[in-house]
């Protein structure tokens, strides 16, 4: 059981290009979600899933796409890199009591 | 948007001290969720609370949800090296969303 598992672990992109993050599960939750960390500001909700097939839009979504193909997985996508996306991205997956687990997290840097 | 503040920023101490770290917002949560974060590593869940009032311990760790849902803390006795870390409050701000505070950076010395 790896739980919440996330890559890759770091990434330094050129201001325009595109990358996935890739994040998944082996928990079988249905609600997952992505989060940006950055320094002073806590976390801060991306997108989230609540199941396959199911997307939606969270407090900071602009300039990322996500999708869910399948209950495992929930990739993040960065359509044209750009320097306020350097960040601390993870992901989480959460039961039905509220439990979320995160993954390790990636750090990307955009220059 | 809703927010949570958290007091202090940063703290450091020695060994064997206690502290209160604070978590408030203007909000009402329905229920409020404590984390600790290592560096390089993702949050892990310490404890839920969802009553207003409600105390919860945790070994040397205590959380208490305020009466009107809208603020907690976190005391530790005797704080260790081991409990070093980032620790961060998140409220549950309606279906299946969680808001975080800022963070509480905690350093505990020998």
């Amino acid at each position: 059981n790896a739980g919440v598992t996330q890559t890759p672990k770091f990434q330094v992109l050129k201001t325009g290009q595109s990358m996935t993050l890739q994040c998944a599960q082996d928990m079988n939750h249905e609600y997952m979600s992505w989060y940006r960390q950055d320094p002073g500001m806590g976390l801060r909700l991306i997108h989230y899933s609540v199941g396959a097939g199911i997307t939606d839009q969270g407090e900071v979504p602009n300039g990322y796409n996500v999708s869910r193909s399948t209950t495992e997985d929930f990739p993040l996508r960065l359509l044209s890199a750009a320097p306020s996306q350097t960040s601390v991205y993870f992901c989480a997956s959460r039961d039905t009591v509220l439990q979320q687990y995160f993954g390790p997290g990636t750090r990307l840097t955009v220059l | 948007t809703q927010l949570l503040e958290q007091s202090p920023q940063f703290l450091s101490i020695q060994e064997g001290e206690n502290l209160t770290v604070y978590c408030n917002s203007s909000s009402v949560f329905s229920s409020l969720q404590w984390y600790r974060q290592e560096p390089g590593e993702g949050p892990v869940l310490l404890v839920t609370v969802v009553t207003g009032g409600e105390v919860k311990k945790l070994k040397r760790l205590t959380f208490q949800f305020g009466d009107a849902r809208k603020d907690s803390s976190l005391h530790i006795t005797a704080a260790q090296t081991g409990d070093t870390g980032l620790y961060l409050c998140a409220g549950e701000a309606g279906f299946q969303k969680l808001v975080f505070g800022t963070g509480t950076r905690l350093l505990v010395s020998p």
